[in-house]
């Protein structure tokens, strides 16, 4: 099985701040990387898929870089809204598997 | 508009059996397949298992493999979890997923608590 680590298990940050969150794959993935974003109560939601790609309707201050094993999600200015735990997932092979998750807490 | 919408929260005691059921709605059924995720009580998302709805064809994560199986009814485009004896370690909130290019849409999830 991939494993995924992510890091930091958490973080404190201000609206307005730049954040960015960093996951690791065991072995090369290529571009086979998401990234969803859950906050509490709530069903996971797609934020970036093949690494990079934004999913519809995704405001444009989420990024996505990396490929191989090294990625990133970046918010470039933390809104209010932004306050939630992210995860990335890889579905380069079965069992699909995810990190263990970021929570972005307000400062 | 794609959708999917899971059945309500169950309560159950240990060793007794139990259904979900997620229902797909705004898109073609049998070109996706159906994942299944758990997320217990304050802890992250494990992958449990996938169906391709089109033949029923089914893969498991190791650690699912055996305790949990997977159908799908494309008659009325649902797919279905299922215990047949279920444990208090299986409570926690369990999605289904389409996978498009990625897992690209979520159901509401379904809370599953088992205990005696």
């Amino acid at each position: 099985d991939i494993q995924m680590t992510q890091s930091p298990s958490s973080l404190s940050a201000s609206v307005g701040d730049r954040v960015t969150i960093t996951c690791r794959a065991s072995q090369g993935i290529n571009l086979y990387l998401a990234w969803f974003q859950q906050k509490p109560g709530e069903a996971p939601k797609s934020l970036v898929f093949a690494a990079s790609s934004l999913q519809s309707g995704v405001p444009s201050r989420f990024s996505g870089s990396g490929s191989g094993t090294d990625f990133t999600l970046t918010i470039s200015s933390l809104q209010p809204e932004d306050f939630a735990t992210y995860y990335c997932q890889q579905y380069k092979s079965y069992p699909l598997t995810f990190g263990g998750g970021t929570r972005v807490e307000m400062k | 508009e794609v959708q999917l919408v899971q059945s309500g929260p169950e309560v159950k005691k240990p060793g007794e059996s139990l259904r979900i059921s997620c229902k797909a709605s705004g898109y073609s059924f049998t070109n996706y397949w159906i994942n299944w995720v758990r997320q217990m009580p304050g802890r992250g998302l494990e992958w449990v298992g996938r169906i391709d709805p089109g033949d029923s064809y089914t893969s498991f994560s190791p650690s699912f493999q055996g305790h949990v199986t997977i159908s799908a009814d494309k008659s009325i485009t649902t797919a279905y979890l299922h215990w047949s004896n279920l444990d208090s370690s299986d409570t926690a909130i369990y999605y289904c997923a389409r996978f498009g290019e990625f897992l690209d849409s979520w159901g509401q999830g379904t809370l599953v608590t088992v205990s005696s």
